[in-house]
C-alpha cells in the first residue's frame, strides 16, 4: 500500500546530541513537508521541499535541518541548537505542484521526540 | 500572513446527533482552500473534506458537510448521526493557492461522543 512511513515512533535526545527523523513516501509526491506540533497547538511549518535537492525554511526552522536527496525521502535533523525540541513531529506529502494545486497533504504517523 | 481560529477548544454530542465545528479565518488572497483532518488518539492527521474557495457549492463527505461563507471567512464543519469513533481532535487548515502551499492549522478543537 502507498503511504508515508516515519520512524523512530519515539526518540530521545541527550544534551548536547543531535538525532535524525526519517519520513519515506512511496506515493510518488514531489512536495514533502515536515510540522511539529506542540500540546494545544496546531501543526507549525519547519522546513518542506518541492523537488529533490531543494528545501526551504518554513515558519520554526531554527535549530533543525532537512535534506532532499531522493524523491522518496526527507530526513529531518532536530540539532542541539534546538533548546526545546520536545513536540510531536509529522511528516507529509502532496501531489506536484503543477496541474495538482488542489491535491491535500497526506501525513505520516509521526515521531515523538523527548529529551533525557 | 494568514490565521485560522477555532473558538472552540472542546466540544461534545451524543452519540446520533449532529454538531458544528466553528473555524475563521483571515486572509487577503481570493483563491485558496480548506481542509478539515481529524487527529484520533493515534496521532495520524486524517483528512476529513476539503474545499476550494472558487467554488460556491459546500463540500459534502458521507455525514461530514461544511458551512463555507466566503465573505464571512467562516468554514464550519458539520457532523451528522455522530459515532463514537468520531471522538477526535479536529484541526482547520487553509492553504494558499501556489507558493510553498503550506497549511496553515487552527489550534483545533477536542470532540468527544458520548454514548
Amino acid at each position: 500500500d502507498g503511504g508515508i512511513t516515519q520512524s523512530p515512533k519515539y526518540l530521545f535526545r541527550k544534551e548536547g546530541q543531535n538525532v535524525t527523523l526519517s519520513c519515506e513516501q512511496n506515493l510518488n509526491h514531489d512536495a514533502m513537508y515536515w510540522y511539529r506540533q506542540d500540546p494545544g497547538q496546531g501543526l507549525r511549518l519547519i522546513y518542506y521541499s518541492q523537488i529533490v535537492n531543494d528545501f526551504q525554511k518554513g515558519d520554526i526552522a531554527e535549530g533543525y535541518s532537512v535534506s532532499r536527496e531522493k524523491k522518496e525521502s526527507f530526513p529531518l535533523t532536530v540539532t542541539s541548537a534546538q533548546k526545546n525540541p520536545t513536540a510531536f513531529y509529522l511528516c507529509a506529502s502532496k501531489r506536484g505542484l503543477t496541474g495538482f494545486s488542489n491535491q491535500p497533504q497526506h501525513f505520516g504517523d509521526g515521531t515523538r521526540l523527548s529529551i533525557l | 500572513a494568514q490565521t485560522v481560529t477555532q473558538s472552540q477548544p472542546e466540544m461534545s454530542v451524543q452519540e446520533a446527533e449532529t454538531v458544528t465545528l466553528s473555524c475563521t479565518y483571515d486572509t487577503s488572497e481570493s483563491d485558496y482552500y480548506l481542509f478539515w483532518y481529524k487527529q484520533p488518539p493515534s496521532r495520524q492527521m486524517i483528512l476529513v473534506i476539503r474545499q476550494e474557495a472558487y467554488k460556491q457549492q459546500n463540500a459534502t463527505e458521507n455525514r461530514f458537510s461544511v458551512n463555507f461563507q466566503k465573505a464571512a471567512k467562516s468554514f464550519s464543519l458539520k457532523i451528522s448521526d455522530s459515532q463514537l469513533g468520531d471522538a477526535a481532535m479536529y484541526f482547520c487548515a487553509y492553504r494558499s493557492q501556489g507558493g510553498s502551499e503550506k497549511l496553515v492549522f487552527g489550534k483545533g478543537t477536542k470532540l468527544t461522543v458520548n454514548p
